[in-house]
C-alpha cells in the first residue's frame, strides 16, 4: 500500500501569513493527490484535486502543486476562517484504493 | 441538492457486527462515474478509508480491513450499506460516507455528517 507522510503535524501562524504543508508519497502517484479541509466537528471539504486543481467555489488563496512523490499545499494569506485540519489523500486506479495523510492542524498565532 | 446521511447503532459490543447505512439523495447510485465510499475517523485521529462501491457494482476495500468489511448498495432505495465484523474498541470512530462523481478519479465532493460509533461492553 502507498503511504502518505504529511508534515508538519501542526503549525501556528499569524493572519496574513503564507502557510505551506507538504505531503510525500511512498511511491510515484503522478498527480493523483487531493487536499481536504476539516473544521472541528464537521466533515472534510474538498479544496484541491489532482494536485493543483481548485475545486469550484474554493477561495483562490488555496493552491496545490507537485507530482510524483512530493506535493505542496499553500494558503497564500491565512485567514481566521482557515483554522482547521488539512489532509492530503492519494488514490490509485488499479485497483481503486486510496490513503489519507496524517493531517496538519493549522492554528492562529 | 446532493445529500448523504449515515445511520446505524451508536453503541456496539466487542465481537459484534456493525451495519451502517448511507442514504443518498440528489443523485442516483446507478449514474455512470458515481460511487460511494465509507471513511472513518477515530476521536482526535486521522481519516481512514474503508471501502468503496462504484455504479457498476465494482467494489474495493482497504487492504488492512478487507477481511472484516462488506459493502453493498440498493439502487432502488438509494442506499449503500457497510458491514464490519468482529468489532473492537479500537474501531470506535465517526464513520462517514462520501460521494465520488468522477469515476476512478477518487475524490470526494460530498460527505455525510458522520455518525459516531462506540465499541464498548
Amino acid at each position: 500500500d502507498i503511504q502518505m507522510t504529511q508534515s508538519p503535524s501542526s503549525l501556528s501562524a499569524s493572519v496574513g501569513d503564507r502557510v505551506t504543508i507538504t505531503c510525500q508519497a511512498s511511491q510515484d502517484i503522478s498527480n493523483y493527490l487531493n487536499w481536504y479541509q476539516q473544521k472541528p466537528g464537521k466533515a472534510p471539504k474538498l479544496l484541491i484535486y489532482d494536485a493543483s486543481n481548485l475545486e469550484t467555489g474554493v477561495p483562490s488563496r488555496f493552491s496545490g502543486s507537485g507530482s510524483g512523490t512530493d506535493f505542496t499545499f499553500t494558503i497564500s494569506s491565512l485567514q481566521p476562517e482557515d483554522i482547521a485540519t488539512y489532509y492530503c489523500q492519494q488514490y490509485d486506479n488499479l485497483p481503486p484504493t486510496l490513503t489519507f495523510g496524517g493531517g496538519t492542524k493549522v492554528e492562529i498565532k | 441538492q446532493v445529500t448523504l446521511k449515515e445511520s446505524g447503532p451508536v453503541l456496539v459490543k466487542p465481537t459484534e457486527t456493525l451495519t451502517l447505512t448511507c442514504t443518498v439523495s440528489g443523485f442516483s447510485l446507478s449514474n455512470a462515474r458515481m460511487g460511494v465510499s465509507w471513511i472513518r475517523q477515530p476521536p482526535g485521529k486521522a481519516l481512514e478509508w474503508l471501502a468503496h462501491i462504484f455504479s457498476n457494482d465494482e467494489k474495493s476495500y482497504s487492504t488492512s480491513l478487507k477481511s472484516r468489511l462488506t459493502i453493498s448498495k440498493d439502487t432502488s432505495k438509494s442506499q449503500v450499506v457497510l458491514t464490519m465484523t468482529n468489532m473492537d474498541p479500537v474501531d470506535t470512530a465517526t464513520y462517514y460516507c462520501a460521494r465520488i462523481s468522477s469515476g476512478y478519479d477518487l475524490r470526494f465532493d460530498y460527505w455525510g455528517q458522520g455518525t459516531l460509533v462506540t465499541v464498548s461492553s
